[in-house]
């Protein structure tokens, strides 16, 4: 079956442009999760969907950063006038609930900001 | 807060040796503890996990036994393949705050030489 998918694979902007990065669950997954690795802060939480309850966005870096995620499903993260800072891979994640099941990660995004 | 501690890699090892990554962690409440795997090039990979204290998480012969006592979730494999070659991320999550997010440590590179 299929996985978590991601989109695009890789991502190439200037400094100061908005990006948004997708990520297509897996089917019947009610929780959404999305990580920031980079080499200088390694894995971190960005923002957490489960169904219908607000999201938890505790771990987004500032104001630039949001994320929607549209009848349940696909999930969008918008970086907002892009920093060079914001460079690294972003996962996205799934899991069949909101407890401590296994998520299920996709390849990422590659963020690169000239 | 949370917070996971690996020990900082990469760590070297000859084809058949015995591999220990240790892992130590600190939350609020009954963490779950996870080991991730990220092979060259692929995505981040669920290997092992445990849910309470003793359990014992094993995986393609790779083990770890959840200690609350040392507060440590320590990965073990008795005899590596070149094909272990990998970064292998300790990770919990802990639903004292609401949630499923993991916090991972900074990960541990493994190469397996012939």
């Amino acid at each position: 079956g299929a996985g978590v998918s991601q989109s695009p694979s890789n991502k190439v902007t200037e400094k100061g442009k908005d990006v948004e990065l997708r990520c297509d669950p897996i089917s019947g997954h009610t929780a959404l999760y999305w990580y920031r690795q980079s080499l200088g802060q390694g894995l971190e939480f960005l923002i957490y969907f489960q169904g219908n309850s607000a999201p938890d966005k505790s771990g987004l870096p500032s104001d630039r950063f949001s994320a929607e995620r549209t009848g349940g499903s696909v999930s969008t993260l918008t970086i907002q006038r892009t920093q060079q800072e914001d460079s690294a891979v972003y996962l996205c994640a799934s899991s069949p609930k909101g407890d401590h099941g296994p998520q299920h990660f996709g390849d990422g995004t590659r963020l690169s900001i000239l | 807060g949370d917070s996971v501690t690996q020990m900082e890699g990469p760590v070297t090892l000859s084809e058949e040796a015995f591999l220990t990554i240790n892992c130590t962690y600190t939350a609020t409440g009954y963490p779950s503890l996870f080991w991730y795997v990220q092979y060259p090039g692929e995505g981040l990979q669920l290997l092992l996990k445990a849910t309470k204290a003793d359990d014992k998480g094993s995986n393609k012969g790779f083990e770890a036994t959840y200690r609350k006592e040392t507060t440590s979730f320590h990965l073990e494999k008795g005899s590596v393949q070149v094909s272990d070659s990998a970064v292998y991320f300790c990770a919990l999550s802990d639903r004292t705050g609401g949630g499923n997010k993991l916090t991972f440590g900074t990960g541990t590179q493994l190469k397996v030489e012939l």
